[in-house]
C-alpha cells in the first residue's frame, strides 16, 4: 500500500517552461488536494477536487491548473513557470467526510 | 474558516510533557479542531481531532476549552522524534484543510 505518491520528487525549471506534477493515491479517496509550502511558512491550498472530473480553487490558484480525469490521480500543471512558483508542493487525499488527510512526500520545484 | 493563533516556537526537554496551545476565537459551532504535525522534510501527518470533549489517542491528548475558543495539544512524554511543526486547524466537515504557520517544537535531549 503506497498511500500518496508524488512524481517527480525534484525538478528545476527555467522561467516560462511548463510542467505537470502527478499525484497518485491507492486508497480510493474521493478528495484530493494540492498545496504549496514556501520556506518557513505553512501550507497553502492551491486547488482541490471532491471527485473524479471535478476541481475547485483554493487560496492561491493563480498560475496553476489541475485535472482529475481518474479518481486515483490529481495533476497539477504550471503553464508558464515563474520564479515565484519556487516551492515545495504537497499532494494529499482523504475520504469523503473523513477528518484525516494523507500527504505525499512532496515535490521540490525550483524555477530559475 | 476560523483564524488561529499559535506560538511560533516552543522548546521541551526529552521525556517531559509538552503543552502546545492554539487560540481559535472565531471558530464556528460545527468546526472540528484538528492537529497535524510536519516532521522535517516530510508531508504533514494527522495527530488528533475533537469537537467539544477532550480526546486521547496513542500519539497525544487534545484538551478543548469549554467555550471552544482555544485548545491545547498535549504530548505526554516528548521524544526527539516529536520535533516538528505542529498545526492547529479548525474546520468544518467539508474537507478543506487550511494551515497556518504552526508551532515549531524543539525537543532537547
Amino acid at each position: 500500500n503506497a498511500g500518496v505518491t508524488q512524481t517527480p520528487k525534484f525538478r528545476v525549471l527555467k522561467t516560462g517552461q511548463s510542467m505537470t506534477l502527478l499525484c497518485a493515491q491507492d486508497m480510493n479517496h474521493e478528495y484530493m488536494y494540492w498545496y504549496r509550502q514556501d520556506p518557513g511558512m505553512g501550507l497553502r491550498l492551491i486547488h482541490y477536487s471532491v471527485g473524479e472530473g471535478t476541481t475547485a480553487k483554493g487560496e492561491v490558484p493563480d498560475g496553476y491548473n489541475v485535472s482529475r480525469l481518474k479518481k486515483q490521480n490529481f495533476l497539477l500543471g504550471l503553464e508558464s513557470a515563474a520564479p515565484s512558483q519556487t516551492s515545495v508542493y504537497f499532494c494529499a487525499s482523504s475520504y469523503l467526510g473523513s477528518t484525516e488527510a494523507f500527504f505525499g512526500q512532496g515535490t521540490r520545484l525550483t524555477v530559475v | 474558516d476560523a483564524k488561529t493563533t499559535q506560538p511560533n516556537s516552543m522548546e521541551s526537554n526529552e521525556e517531559e510533557p509538552v503543552h502546545l496551545p492554539c487560540n481559535h476565537s472565531t471558530i464556528s459551532g460545527t468546526d472540528y479542531i484538528h492537529w497535524y504535525r510536519q516532521l522535517p522534510s516530510q508531508g504533514p501527518e494527522y495527530v488528533i481531532h475533537g469537537l467539544t470533549s477532550n480526546v486521547n489517542n496513542r500519539m497525544a491528548s487534545l484538551a478543548i476549552a469549554e467555550d471552544r475558543k482555544s485548545s491545547t495539544l498535549i504530548l505526554h512524554r516528548a521524544t526527539l522524534r516529536d520535533a516538528a511543526v505542529y498545526y492547529c486547524i479548525p474546520k468544518s466537515n467539508f474537507n478543506k484543510f487550511y494551515f497556518g504557520s504552526g508551532t515549531k517544537l524543539n525537543v532537547k535531549p
